[in-house]
């Protein structure tokens, strides 16, 4: 069974930084994209990053609004996906969710439950 | 501002047809396949259609997608109670190197 359990969130002040961590299972992890998404308080979805597999070197992808802040990364010896979030702002308050994709495009076939990031200015 | 549109709201009775639309351009919905997530009050979202028209194990028959041009759209038919959620439509956006998400449709059966 497939299962990814973030970690990570909590409250932290404005321009602080914050780790979150993706532990997944279930699956070969190293052959599959992860990425992160967020949602805000009664908003919608946002894609915040995605990093490729080895095949595609892990290569990374970001959201205009974290670029330049956030990092994703990976260690597919311990099936986890990391997001260094720095120069933390209040509007990146959100849950944020870990995701698997399948294939290609935006196949996102398995979420995590999610975790709450506060940033308080 | 999302870069897919969506109507923010749609509804029907137990039992009718429910039909959500997607609006893209070229760079999305117009050179990739789209896909739909739902997601339940309170919980994470799920995908629900992919590739268009595709729908993993586990998904009701009842629901349903396709796609023409830079527009897709999403169908329920047969809604019913536990369909109460918000429906997201999703696509690779070739300008955005990343995917691009629909605002989101809350969907009521009245």
């Amino acid at each position: 069974e497939v299962q990814l359990v973030e970690s990570g969130g909590g409250l932290v002040q404005s321009g602080r930084s914050l780790r979150l961590s993706c532990i997944a299972s279930g699956f070969t992890f190293g052959d599959h994209a992860m990425a992160w998404f967020r949602q805000a308080p009664g908003t919608g979805l946002e894609w915040v990053a995605l990093i490729r597999n080895r095949a595609y070197s892990g290569t990374t992808e970001y959201a205009a609004s974290v670029k330049g802040r956030f990092t994703i990364s990976r260690d597919d010896s311990k099936s986890i996906a990391y997001l260094q979030m720095n120069s933390l702002k209040t509007e990146d308050t959100a849950i944020y969710y870990c995701t698997r994709r399948d294939g290609f495009a935006a196949k996102f076939d398995y979420w995590g439950q999610g975790t709450l990031v506060t940033v308080s200015s | 501002q999302s870069v897919l549109t969506q109507p923010p709201s749609a509804s029907g009775t137990p039992g009718q047809r429910v039909t959500i639309s997607c609006s893209g351009g070229n760079s999305n919905i117009g050179t990739s396949t789209v896909n739909w997530y739902q997601q339940l009050p309170g919980t994470a979202p799920k995908l629900l259609i992919y590739s268009n028209n595709q729908r993993p194990s586990g998904v009701p028959d009842r629901f349903s997608g396709s796609k023409s041009g830079t527009s897709a759209s999403l169908a329920i038919s047969g809604l019913q109670s536990e369909d109460e959620a918000d429906y997201y439509c999703a696509a690779w956006d070739d300008s955005l190197s990343g995917p691009a998400f629909g605002g989101g449709t809350k969907v009521t059966a009245l």
